[in-house]
């Protein structure tokens, strides 16, 4: 089955201590992308990667990095996680020359 | 600062009516609109696409009508369904060879049965 994987789900940590969130896709997609999602402000992208090794900063870079080592893994790394991170996260993929893209579940991060 | 737009945050219709929804943009380079839908839990899924170079696109119970003269796009769904309950994206970009999504804030739609 064609998916983006995210894990983990749910995730609830203390400011400061460094996490990383998985994104993983089986459809050999060259573009992945990272959003994040807030009451009133819809989906917004934090960085996003046309091919391996090649990143770039979206909408609200700040306080995020990714990595592009292999064609199927995305993640997203806070390395020093703050309360205004507290989000719903979302990994995405689709082939380069395309627009629709697929999401994965989501990741509920809750920093205290 | 937003470059799509919804308004009406929240729309409630009984089952069987029509749903209609509608996106403003400010952008006129953007040339390609998508509507996406999300249940809780979930991420947003792909529902139906427009280019700018058509007026119209139906799939089923749902259509997509641009407007480009007014920044203006709606989302049709036609009989309403229960299961059309969900969150409703709108989404714009252009064809820059990066095709970066703009996403609007989203509606709720609740389908009365």
């Amino acid at each position: 089955e064609a998916q983006v994987t995210q894990n983990p789900r749910y995730l609830i940590t203390v400011t400061g201590k460094k996490l990383t969130v998985t994104c993983s896709q089986n459809m050999n997609h060259e573009y992945m992308s990272w959003y994040r999602q807030d009451p009133g402000l819809g989906l917004r992208q934090i960085y996003y990667s046309m091919n391996v090794e090649v990143t770039d900063k979206g909408d609200v870079p700040e306080g995020y990095k990714v990595s592009r080592k292999e064609k199927r893994n995305f993640p997203l790394i806070l390395e020093s996680p703050s309360p205004n991170q507290t989000s719903l996260y979302f990994c995405a993929s689709r082939r380069l020359a395309a627009y629709e893209q697929y999401f994965g579940p989501g990741t509920r991060l809750t920093v205290t | 600062d937003q470059q799509v737009k919804q308004n009406s945050p929240s729309l409630s219709v009984q089952e069987g009516r029509i749903s209609i929804l509608n996106c403003d943009y400010t952008n006129s380079m953007f040339d390609y609109f998508l509507w996406y839908k999300k249940y809780p839990a979930e991420g947003p899924t792909f529902l139906i696409s427009i280019s700018s170079i058509k007026d119209k696109n139906e799939d089923g119970r749902f259509t997509v009508f641009l407007n480009k003269s007014a920044k203006h796009l709606s989302l049709h769904i036609v009989p309403s369904q229960p299961g059309d309950s969900a969150v409703y994206f709108c989404a714009a970009t252009f064809s820059d060879g990066n095709n970066r999504l703009a996403f609007g804030k989203g509606n709720q739609v609740v389908v009365i049965p």
